[in-house]
C-alpha cells in the first residue's frame, strides 16, 4: 500500500485565492511526522511546513497551514492568498519514528496560479 | 554558500560505467540521505545514514552503493550504470535534535545514462 497518497496530479488556482492540496497517509506507527515540500521548476526542494502526530494544533507557517485530521489520516496543505510564485510541484511526506525513521514521499501535485 | 552541495550537477554517461555522486554539508547534521526522483513518481529513498558508522538501505537500493566518509560527506555510487537509472538525484540532511527531523535538500544531480 502507498504510504503517502496525493490524488491531485494538477491543480489551478486564481491569484489571491486560497487552495487546498490533498494528502492522505498510511501508517500504524503512533509516532510520525508529516511534511510538505515545494519544488519549483528550478528543481530544488523547499521545506514548507511540519506537523507532528502528537501536535494538538494544526501547524501554520505564514500563508501555509496544514489541516491535520488524524482520524482520517489526512494532512492537507492550505495556501492562502496564492501568488504567482506559488506555481510549483508540492510534495507531501511522512517520517515514521518507530520503524526505521524512513521518509516516504507522495507523487506530488502540480499547482498553477493563474493571474 | 549552500549548506548542502552536490557534485556534479549534471552528468551524462554510458551504460556499464561506474559513476560516483558526491554530497557535502556544512550544517553539522548527523543524518544524510540519497533519493532519486523520476517524473510522476516523487522521491524514492535509496540509502540513508544516521552517523558515520551507520548505513541503511532504503526503498530502492539495488544497483547502488554508498559511502559515508565523514560526518559531512556521503557519496552514492552506481557500479555499472544502466539507462533506467537516468533520474534526478537528491542528497538531503536532517537533524533530529529538535525532534522534527526536517530534511534539507541539495540542489540535485541530473544523471543521464545512455
Amino acid at each position: 500500500a502507498q504510504k503517502i497518497t496525493q490524488t491531485q496530479p494538477g491543480m489551478f488556482v486564481q491569484e489571491k485565492e486560497a487552495v487546498t492540496l490533498d494528502c492522505t497517509y498510511d501508517t500504524s506507527d503512533p509516532s510520525y511526522g508529516l511534511f510538505w515540500y515545494k519544488q519549483p521548476s528550478s528543481g530544488e526542494m523547499i521545506f514548507l511546513i511540519y506537523q507532528g502526530s502528537y501536535d494538538q494544533q494544526n501547524a501554520t507557517e505564514g500563508r501555509y497551514s496544514l489541516n491535520f485530521q488524524k482520524a482520517r489520516k489526512s494532512a492537507n496543505l492550505v495556501i492562502s492568498a496564492s501568488q504567482l510564485g506559488d506555481s510549483a510541484m508540492y510534495f507531501c511526506a511522512m517520517r515514521e519514528l518507530g520503524t526505521g525513521n524512513q521518509f516516504y514521499f507522495g507523487t506530488g501535485t502540480s499547482l498553477t496560479v493563474i493571474p | 554558500d549552500a549548506d548542502v552541495t552536490q557534485t556534479p550537477r549534471n552528468r551524462i554517461t554510458k551504460t556499464g560505467k561506474r559513476i560516483m555522486l558526491e554530497c557535502s554539508q556544512t550544517k553539522g547534521h548527523d543524518r544524510m540521505y540519497w533519493y532519486r526522483q523520476d517524473p510522476g513518481l516523487g522521491l524514492q529513498l535509496i540509502y540513508y545514514s544516521f552517523d558515520v558508522k551507520d548505513i541503511n538501505k532504503g526503498e530502492i537500493s539495488d544497483g547502488y552503493s554508498v559511502s559515508r566518509q565523514a560526518q559531512a560527506k556521503f557519496s552514492l555510487s552506481l557500479e555499472s550504470a544502466i539507462p533506467n537509472q537516468t533520474a534526478l538525484y537528491f542528497c538531503a540532511t536532517s537533524d533530529n535534535r529538535a525532534g522534527k527531523d526536517e530534511q534539507f535538500f541539495g540542489p540535485g544531480t541530473r544523471l543521464t545514462v545512455l
